[in-house]
């Protein structure tokens, strides 16, 4: 069965403190995988997609990366306005279009 | 400024009365998605739209119904409302090619009571 697991459920860190957050997932082939950022109160908001293994994106202090199994998004010196919660989604071949989602991870950071 | 609009944002009604929850987006994207999302259980498909008079059901369709008669716009339809379908939902957005991203709302909050 697809498949998508975020860990931690939530993570807190002080400003300036590096970190990752993992999505594992589990689908018969993928087509890719998908980085939202959600804020409380508003929809989630698209940061990155990745295709294939090795495959590398940044975005400011953001950079996901992606192996055959799991895919990281790690943040480098945060600062309070990374707080979010980041949702990872994987969209599987042959599977018109439908987005397996993972639960999140709630991402607190501290001034 | 591209955006995907829901209305109403927020909404507490009461079991049976039927509503209407509005998405319209300027993208001009073909496909759209009505999504609920709601604790413990994430982000979960109701129905979606590949183009225009084209729906089909998603993962927890029941109880709800859409229609597409204008590319722009994908209407969720609650005709008997009930307490479990108290939740967040979502509308979203895309262009045809199917791995683009998913291009949201800000969500509608329905309680039911």
């Amino acid at each position: 069965e697809d498949q998508v697991t975020q860990s931690p459920e939530a993570l807190r860190l002080q400003e300036g403190e590096s970190s990752s957050l993992n999505c594992s997932y589990t689908v018969s082939g993928l087509r890719g995988l998908f980085w939202y950022r959600q804020d409380p109160g508003k929809g989630p908001e698209f940061l990155f997609t990745l295709y294939s293994a090795g495959e590398e994106k940044e975005k400011e202090r953001l950079k996901a990366t992606l192996t055959k199994k799991e895919s990281f998004l790690h943040i480098t010196a945060p600062k309070p306005e990374d707080s979010a919660t980041y949702l990872c989604a994987v969209q599987a071949t042959g599977n018109n279009r439908k987005l397996i989602w993972g639960l999140g991870t709630s991402l607190a950071v501290n001034p | 400024e591209a955006q995907v609009t829901q209305n109403p944002r927020y909404l507490i009604t009461v079991t049976g009365k039927k509503l209407t929850v509005t998405c319209s987006q300027n993208m001009n994207h073909e496909y759209m998605s009505w999504y609920r999302q709601d604790p413990g259980l994430g982000l979960r498909q109701i129905y979606y739209s590949m183009n225009v008079e084209v729906t089909d059901k998603g993962d927890v369709p029941e109880g709800y119904k859409v229609s597409r008669k204008e590319k722009r716009n994908f209407p969720l339809i609650l005709e008997s409302p009930s307490p479990n379908q108290t939740s967040l939902y979502f509308c979203a957005s895309s262009r045809r090619d199917s791995n683009q991203p998913q291009h949201f709302g800000d969500g509608t909050r329905l309680s039911i009571l």
